[in-house]
């Protein structure tokens, strides 16, 4: 199975503040990779697919990139909103697989 | 729009099975296929299996064969996970999702308890 290595597991950010969050596959995946949020008691929300793409209705201050086996998710200013739990999901292979989780909390 | 409608709550004790549906509504059922995803308290999403309700090929995480059975319903437009054998480590919520992930159900929790 394809490991999906998921950083921070949690990161404290203030309201405007630029937010990154990193997951790395432990072999090539092409651009095959999905950002969720997750909010509690809620199903996930997919944000970003095919690494670097918006999903309609997304506000534009999601964004996704990928260099080799690293991907990166960037929230460029942070809203109250969007406290929640983001993880990656790779579905290159099959079983898919999904980062640990990165929990983002208001400083 | 889309939506996919899960079962209900289940309580289970261990060695018993559970069947969990979910209802997709708003697109053609068999153009999409649809997995199925757990997340135990606390823990990450794990994917389980899916299926193509094309033609009803199935595709199982290893770690779930044996246990996992997912079907479908053409004529319901509904796809099943049942999950066999339960331990208390079963216990987690248990989404389905269509193939691209945009859609998800509103997930069912499976509890797991003697």
């Amino acid at each position: 199975d394809i490991q999906m290595t998921q950083s921070p597991s949690s990161l404290s950010a203030s309201v405007g503040d630029r937010v990154t969050i990193t997951c790395q596959a432990s072999q090539d995946i092409s651009n095959y990779l999905n950002w969720y949020q997750q909010k509690p008691g809620k199903a996930p929300k997919l944000l970003i697919y095919d690494a670097s793409n918006l999903e309609t209705g997304v506000p534009s201050r999601f964004s996704g990139s990928r260099s080799g086996t690293d991907f990166t998710f960037t929230i460029s200013s942070l809203q109250p909103e969007d406290i929640a739990t983001y993880y990656c999901q790779q579905y290159d292979n099959l079983p898919q697989t999904f980062g640990q989780g990165t929990k983002l909390e208001i400083k | 729009q889309v939506q996919l409608v899960q079962s209900g709550a289940e309580v289970k004790k261990p060695g018993a099975s559970v069947k969990v549906s979910c209802e997709a509504s708003g697109y053609t059922f068999t153009t999409y296929a649809m997995y199925w995803v757990r997340q135990a308290p606390g823990q990450r999403l794990e994917w389980m299996g899916w299926i193509n309700p094309g033609n009803g090929d199935t595709k199982y995480s290893q770690k779930f064969q044996g246990r996992v059975t997912i079907a479908r319903d053409t004529s319901a437009s509904t796809a099943y996970m049942e999950l066999s054998s339960l331990r208390s480590e079963d216990t987690a919520v248990y989404y389905c999702a269509r193939e691209e992930g945009a859609y998800w159900g509103q997930g069912t929790l499976v509890t797991v308890s003697s």
